[in-house]
């Protein structure tokens, strides 16, 4: 079955820098992959949707590449900010079609003033 | 901006007892879904619901567990005779479509609590 793993459990980076998270699948190379954000206690906040046929996808400070070869996925945070401060998740479908999306166990990244 | 609502946010309840979470899809949207998360772990899909049926649904999803759209807003999950294990945050999320490379988009889910 597909398997999702995210480069480390925390990643603690100094404000203003680029956050770099890694997410890694195994198996079949999905349709698409999907980038969330959750906050202690709440659910998951859509980001970013990247596509198979798209090598980036961008959006304000947030920056996505999917790599079917390598099969992994980069989520970049510019000009990190404290309020950046929370768990992000990887997630994909588990197969072609399929409606049921993986998610990831979480990158949970501290952006430190 | 829209947002998908849950209540309650938090329920208690007794081991065996049947209890209902309540969702409220984003308006134009017409797929549904059920995830759980337990404390410390990872977000697991439930089951996704298209057209006043279940479209697809996990292994943890057995006849303990039932969904519903009882109206034009709402969608439930019911979790009968429920047992400790069942603690965990149910989160409901909908998307425009399901197959079509749409996201999902989460409520804040409901904390369950089974004593």
């Amino acid at each position: 079955s597909q398997k999702i793993e995210q480069n480390s459990e925390a990643l603690n980076i100094q404000e203003g820098k680029t956050a770099t998270l890694t997410c890694n699948y195994t198996n079949y190379s999905p349709a698409y992959l999907q980038w969330y954000r959750q906050d202690p206690g709440r659910g998951p906040v859509f980001l970013l949707l990247i596509r198979e046929n798209e090598k980036e996808k961008r959006k304000e400070r947030l920056k996505v590449t999917f790599d079917t070869t390598l099969k992994q996925s980069l989520f970049h945070i510019t000009a990190s900010q404290p309020a950046d401060s929370a768990t992000y998740l990887c997630a994909l479908p588990l197969k072609r079609g399929a409606q049921k999306l993986v998610f990831g166990q979480g990158t949970r990244l501290t952006i430190n003033p | 901006e829209p947002e998908v609502t849950q209540t309650p946010s938090h329920q208690v309840t007794q081991m065996g007892q049947e209890v209902i979470l309540r969702c409220v899809p984003i308006s134009n949207h017409l797929y549904f879904y059920w995830y759980r998360q337990i404390l410390g772990q990872k977000v697991e899909f439930l089951v996704s619901f298209y057209n006043n049926e279940i479209s697809e649904k996990s292994e943890i999803f057995d006849d303990q567990f039932s969904v519903e759209r009882p109206d034009g807003s709402n969608f439930t999950l019911k979790i009968r005779s429920t047992k400790l294990e069942d603690s965990a945050m149910y989160f409901c999320a909908s998307s425009e479509e399901g197959r079509n490379n749409q996201p999902q988009h989460f409520g804040d889910g409901t904390r369950l609590s089974i004593l």
